[in-house]
């Protein structure tokens, strides 16, 4: 299995324009969950899938921040319009199970706003 | 304990030493502890999930233990390398939604 894929790895904006961050998760697993990195704040919890449902989206910091997972395959992560403060890096990873399952990251997409 | 906390911030040992370090955690409702190891410009991997309290395990030279009543885990590292390297994450279950939540980690460097 090639494990979480996530695209891009690297992205550059300027502010004010939409940026979106897509993740594929490991074949079979059924719950997926989005964190960002930041210095500041470590590794927090940005929203959480299960079968394709968000069970728990309270760490979406803002309106501009949206999530979707059409298909067990496949999820986005979208910001709308971006700001310098979104730099950072953004984790997808997904797990066989419920929430408390071994998680397994993908490789991360580090995005900068300019 | 509320949320999930680690000390200490960071570390630094020589190769050879050994070392540990503490994961406290919210002991009502204790459903599992996860230990991740993070090395820089890569992502979170996971080394143990352990449940039972009393919990032992090992994997090469690291090994975990677990104390649910008390609500920590200890983390060791027995004659670090300097591929030891890396921020080492706890994280429990802790919510409505019982969604990982993770402490701010160890970081930990092994001076050749």
């Amino acid at each position: 299995d090639a494990g979480v894929i996530q695209s891009p790895r690297h992205e550059v904006t300027e502010m004010g324009q939409e940026v979106t961050l897509r993740c594929k998760p490991i074949s079979g697993h059924n719950s997926l969950f989005w964190y960002r990195q930041t210095m500041m704040r470590g590794l927090e919890l940005l929203i959480y899938f299960n079968n394709n449902v968000p069970i728990d989206d309270s760490g979406m910091p803002e309106d501009r921040f949206s999530a979707k997972m059409p298909n067990a395959s496949f999820s986005t992560l979208k910001i709308q319009p971006s700001e310098p403060r979104d730099s950072a890096v953004y984790f997808c990873a997904s797990s066989f199970g419920t929430s408390s399952d071994t998680q397994y990251f993908g490789p991360g997409t580090r995005l900068t706003v300019l | 304990i509320l949320n999930v906390e680690q000390s200490p911030q960071s570390l630094h040992v020589q190769e050879g030493d050994s070392t540990n370090f503490t994961c406290s955690f919210p002991s009502s409702n204790f459903y599992a502890l996860h230990w991740y190891r993070w090395e820089t410009a890569k992502s979170p991997e996971a080394l143990f999930v352990m449940t039972l309290n009393g919990d032992e395990k090992k994997k090469g030279q690291i090994s975990a233990t677990l104390n649910t009543k008390e609500g920590y885990s200890y983390l060791y590292i027995k004659g670090s390398q300097p591929e030891d390297s890396a921020t080492y994450l706890c994280a429990s279950p802790t919510g409505s939604a019982r969604q990982l939540t993770f402490g701010s980690g160890t970081q930990l460097t092994v001076l050749p």
